[in-house]
């Protein structure tokens, strides 16, 4: 299957600075990418999503770039807050629409 | 918050039981979708369903099965549980055209001793 990774297992930042979460893939023929987070106990979550002709897509506070030239995705997160904190998924789709998940990156905010 | 509902939330069994996790959805999602997780680990697909009577095996193998009968059913099943099945197993839905992102369930944390 697709391989998703996450380049930082852990991250910690300062309530207030903005955040950026890594992760790399390796087929270049998934068309579709979505960051997830997960908090203690919990499934995950969908944050925000991003089709392989773009380049980038802004939502509340968070930001995500595709660079399809070196198979990267990054997800930038404005004004860290507390609630923040949790472990955040990229994953890609692959073929037959299933989707496939990296390691995951644990984001601490240092209040 | 998305409508999809997974039981039992916590789950402790001797080994050799035989255990069925429950997924419920009310989205009329026709994909449907079982991760497992082991704690601070990635999410590996061990079964997928396109549709009712759809069942296929995902990248991680494993003694679990599934079925589909209801579109909005999809329930995991292992026949005789051990230690070694101990994780944590996420269900999840998406539409077959349209938005494709997966909605997650709260998982079941499933320990067997």
């Amino acid at each position: 299957g697709e391989s998703v990774g996450l380049h930082l297992p852990t991250l910690s930042v300062q309530e207030g600075d903005n955040s950026i979460i890594n992760c790399a893939y390796s087929n270049s023929a998934s068309d579709y990418f979505i960051w997830y987070k997960q908090e203690s106990g919990k499934g995950p979550q969908f944050i925000i999503d991003i089709r392989s002709n773009m380049d980038k897509r802004q939502g509340q506070r968070v930001t995500v770039l595709l660079n399809k030239t070196v198979k990267h995705l990054s997800l930038q997160i404005a004004a860290t807050q507390p609630g923040d904190s949790a472990v955040y998924f990229c994953a890609e789709r692959g073929s037959g629409n299933q989707f496939y998940f990296g390691t995951g990156t644990s984001l601490t905010v240092i209040p | 918050e998305a409508d999809i509902y997974q039981t039992p939330r916590y789950l402790v069994i001797g080994t050799g039981k035989k255990i069925t996790l429950e997924c419920s959805q009310t989205m009329g999602h026709d994909k449907m979708y079982w991760y497992q997780q082991d704690p601070g680990m990635e999410l590996h697909l061990i079964h997928y369903s396109y549709g009712v009577n759809s069942t296929e095996k995902g990248d991680l193998s494993s003694e679990s099965t599934v079925s589909r009968i209801r579109t909005e059913h999809f329930p995991l099943t292992l026949e005789s549980a051990r230690p070694s099945h101990t994780s944590q197993y996420l269900c999840a839905s998406s539409e077959q055209t349209g938005v494709p992102e997966a909605f997650f369930g709260q998982g079941t944390r499933l320990t067997v001793v």
